[in-house]
């Protein structure tokens, strides 16, 4: 029962370094989000997707990247970190019911921090 | 626009005492409404929920009562107890299946 799946853990980048945070989920959830958490604002989000091959810009998608080739999978990427990308980010997965979109179920978390 | 408003923390309680964390939303329609726990270092679980006006959700001896009137979420317990300690968010469901989040309430409950 891995249910929502995030990796790395932890990750020390550079200003200007790329890199891509995996987000595997194994519920054959329809709707998954990538939220972003900083001290004193809550959770924001940042892109989200509602199927398999589509897309769309949350709150904060500046300077971000995602795409979801597979249902079970979907990447957040950044070309060109900056320190203001800092931040610990999560993964979040939901499915359709009769009753609308269920509530969301969390990965652990990415700690990112940009030097 | 849709939107939560929780209280700021940090509260600190001694353990067995009585718990409100309050939430209010603004929103069009009746959203979901949801309570979020964070313990230190972990992602977040859900506590609680309630899909429509009236309903209480409950779990693990915290509550919460969708009330249209006041547009609140207020989340209760009677009797807090050390392993509460965490961060609480409430959420209500955006038209998309996002989930919008208040800034959180940090708990901290002592001995």
């Amino acid at each position: 029962n891995a249910g929502v799946t995030q990796t790395p853990k932890f990750r020390v980048l550079k200003t200007g370094q790329s890199m891509t945070l995996l987000c595997a989920q194994d519920m054959n959830h329809e709707y998954m989000y990538w939220y972003r958490q900083d001290p004193g604002m809550g959770l924001r989000l940042i892109h989200y997707s509602v199927g398999e091959g589509t897309t769309a810009k949350g709150e904060v998608p500046d300077g971000y990247n995602v795409s979801r080739l597979k249902k079970q999978n979907f990447l957040l990427g950044l070309e060109s970190a900056a320190p203001s990308q800092t931040s610990v980010y999560f993964c979040a997965s939901s499915y359709a019911s009769a009753r609308g979109v269920t509530e969301a179920f969390f990965g652990q978390g990415t700690r990112l921090t940009v030097v | 626009g849709n939107s939560v408003t929780q209280m700021e923390g940090p509260v600190t309680l001694s353990e067995e005492a009585f718990l409100t964390i309050n939430c209010t939303y603004t929103a069009t329609g009746y959203p979901s409404l949801f309570w979020y726990v964070q313990y230190p270092e972990e992602g977040l679980q859900l506590l609680l929920k309630a899909t429509k006006a009236d309903d209480k959700g409950s779990n693990k001896g915290f509550e919460a009562t969708y009330r249209k009137e006041t547009t609140s979420f207020h989340l209760e317990k009677g009797s807090v107890q050390v392993s509460d300690s965490a961060v609480y968010f409430c959420a209500l469901r955006g038209s998309q299946g996002n989930l919008i989040f208040g800034k959180g309430t940090k708990l901290s409950v002592k001995p």
